[in-house]
Parts: C-alpha cells; structure tokens; sequence
C-alpha cells in the first residue's frame, strides 16, 4: 500500500474550531513535509520536519512527528474559511541514485464552514 | 521564493495526438526535477524523476516510450504524452529539487483528452 496514508479522508468543521490530520508512514525516513492544494491547483509547501525533531509551529500551524509510530500530524488552529482545501502529507525517500523524491499520503480534504 | 512555472496550464488534445507540457524553474537552477500524476480526488503519484543531462528514471508501471522526458537544460524539463488517449486525463504536476530537502512545486497541467 502506499507510504503515508491520512485520516480523516474528509473533514468538515465550523470556522474558529481546530483541525487535526493525521498521517501515517512505513519506511524510515529524513524529513517529513506538509502541502496544501486549493481545488485543480498546485501545491504550497507548508512546514517540514525533520526525523530528529519532535513539533514544530508555522503561524497557525502546528505539525508533530512520532517516529516510533511512523505518525505525524498536523493541526490548524482557529480555522478560517479561507482553509479550506486539500492537505497531504509526504515523506522524502532516497533513490538508489541518491536524489530525492516525495511520497505523498492519500489526503485530508478540509471544509471549514463560515 | 523559488518560482517553478508550468506551461500549458490546461490544455484539450485530441486521442492520438501528442502533447508537451514544459517545467521551469524561474529563478533557480534545478539538476533533478519530479513529474508526477493526480488524477481526481486522490493523491499525487510520481511518475519519474528528471536528471539533466542524462535519462530519466521512472517508476514502476510508468511506461517510458509514452512518456518522454526530457531535461536539457537546469532550468526546463519536459513531459511529452505520446499517443494520448482518454485514461491520460490528469492533473500533471512537477517539481525542482533545490538544495538537500526543498521541493518546489508548479501550478500544474490539466490534460484532457477527447
């Protein structure tokens, strides 16, 4: 199955409340990151964090890592309209060339309610 | 910021033609960029990883002969669709790898094949 699945797959919540996404993950890795992606757009890159690092915080954003669980998560907190949108996680994996390629979870697509 | 540009953003072809959709990376040089494929409501697959000046990599069940990569200069790689049909309808997206973990990403290509 593939590396990084999410849950929830679909989250709707009212504007002020917080969201939580979870992503889980197989293989060891060096860093996990955080997208965002609006409907048919591209990605914008939220926040990484790095195996040997445990939280770690971006304006509203709060992403946790657990290595031994192979889990991360990620939480908005007082959610806005505006952040509604499709999250995914993805995990870096080295190529046997050594250059680097992302592997994305499955997705959390938010709907934050005015 | 890194600025990575897509171009066309959609584009309408008809089954059996070939289409070339081209990846810049503006304002920095990139020796590995990723092309990958979303079809949608799901996740983002990556179809292969760019090297420039040299063949690219694909993945598992990525035919190479219709998708044609090329990466002929830091700054512009290209994905060429061979003989599309129908099943080739996708939101294509690529990235340029900048230093040891950034990942930039374009704003993606909407295929549609008729």
């Amino acid at each position: 199955s593939q590396q990084g699945e999410e849950d929830p797959q679909a989250l709707s919540i009212q504007e002020g409340e917080n969201a939580t996404m979870n992503c889980s993950y197989k293989t060891s890795i060096n860093n996990l990151q955080w997208y965002r992606q609006n409907s048919g757009r591209g990605l914008v890159h939220l926040i990484l964090i790095r195996s040997n690092e445990r939280e770690k915080h971006s304006g509203r954003l709060r992403v946790t890592l657990d290595t031994s669980k192979k889990s991360s998560s990620l939480l908005i907190t007082a959610s806005r309209a505006a952040d509604t949108a499709s999250y995914f996680c993805a995990t870096d994996r080295e190529k046997d060339t050594g250059r680097r390629a992302l592997t994305f979870g499955s997705g959390t697509r938010l709907q934050v309610q005015p | 910021g890194a600025v990575v540009s897509q171009h066309p953003s959609r584009v309408i072809c008809k089954s059996g033609t070939s289409v070339k959709i081209e990846c810049r990376s503006l304002d920095f040089q990139a020796t590995t960029m990723f092309w990958y494929r979303q079809f949608p409501k799901q996740s983002l697959m990556l179809m292969a990883t760019s090297n420039e000046g040299s063949k690219a990599t694909y993945e598992q069940g990525v035919e190479k002969d219709k998708f044609l990569i090329n990466h002929a200069s830091l700054t512009l790689s290209t994905l060429t669709v061979t003989s599309a049909h129908p099943e080739d309808s996708s939101f294509y997206i690529c990235s340029a790898a900048r230093g040891t973990y950034e990942q930039y990403f374009g704003p993606g290509t909407r295929l549609t094949v008729t």
